[in-house]
């Protein structure tokens, strides 16, 4: 179990550039989400994919907002176009199917902080 | 919709004390409830998980308490040492749902 790692650490871009960040959570947890992280508050709750399959996204993602898992392992999320408003930790989680919601944990990677200038 | 608040914002204690952080949410229709950890500039560390039909769970010198009915938890913490010193998060998992809703977080300070 070497945990969920995410790439890059940090991430600087202009405004108007696309970014995209990778995920590789812990081995054969089927469950992967993004959220986002503004400074001083929790977590925002982005996406979630059960292997393959994007099951549900938050009205955060916007269009120019996309999050791909192929073949159920690895994911990447995409910004075209950044805004300042961009800037953010984004972070990564994991999870095995357990079944049921009541016990499911989730491992968080630590992050990828972007920053949009 | 659901809101998660937590109370205080930020904490400074002397090392050696017991202290109390408090998270309240406002739908109760939730599977679990969790508390996270985070050291600044890195990711989540999961501290406990009480499901929806527990009260309390206890992690050495951690326990953290729901009482669902109320909207309400605590995570108490006994003999509070400086490397206790992060943002502690509380987050409601929803029924019927992918998603954790997150608490902004009491930022801790244990001083030596």
């Amino acid at each position: 179990d070497t945990g969920v790692s995410q790439d890059p650490r940090h991430k600087i871009t202009k405004r108007g550039q696309n970014v995209t960040f990778r995920c590789d959570p812990i081995s054969e947890h089927n469950r992967l989400y993004w959220y986002r992280q503004t400074l001083g508050q929790g977590p925002e709750f982005l996406t979630y994919f059960q292997n393959e399959a994007q099951l549900e996204k938050s009205r955060l993602l916007s269009d120019r907002f996309s999050a791909e898992r192929p073949k159920g392992s690895f994911s990447t999320l995409e910004i075209q176009r950044t805004e300042q408003g961009d800037s953010a930790m984004y972070l990564c989680a994991s999870s095995p199917r357990t079944g049921e919601g009541t016990n499911e944990k989730l491992f968080f990677g630590s992050g990828t902080q972007l920053s949009v200038l | 919709k659901q809101e998660v608040t937590q109370i205080p914002a930020a904490l400074s204690v002397p090392e050696g004390e017991n202290l109390v952080l408090n998270c309240s949410f406002t739908d109760s229709a939730i599977y679990n409830l969790q508390w996270f950890r985070q050291d600044p500039g890195k990711g989540l560390t999961s501290l406990l998980l009480i499901q929806s039909s527990q009260r309390e769970q206890t992690s050495g010198r951690l326990n953290a308490s729901l009482d669902k009915s109320s909207g309400r938890s605590t995570l108490y913490i006994a003999a509070s040492q400086p490397g206790d010193s992060a943002t502690y998060l509380c987050a409601v998992w929803m029924d019927s749902s992918y998603k954790l809703i997150f608490g902004s977080g009491t930022r801790l300070l244990v001083r030596p």
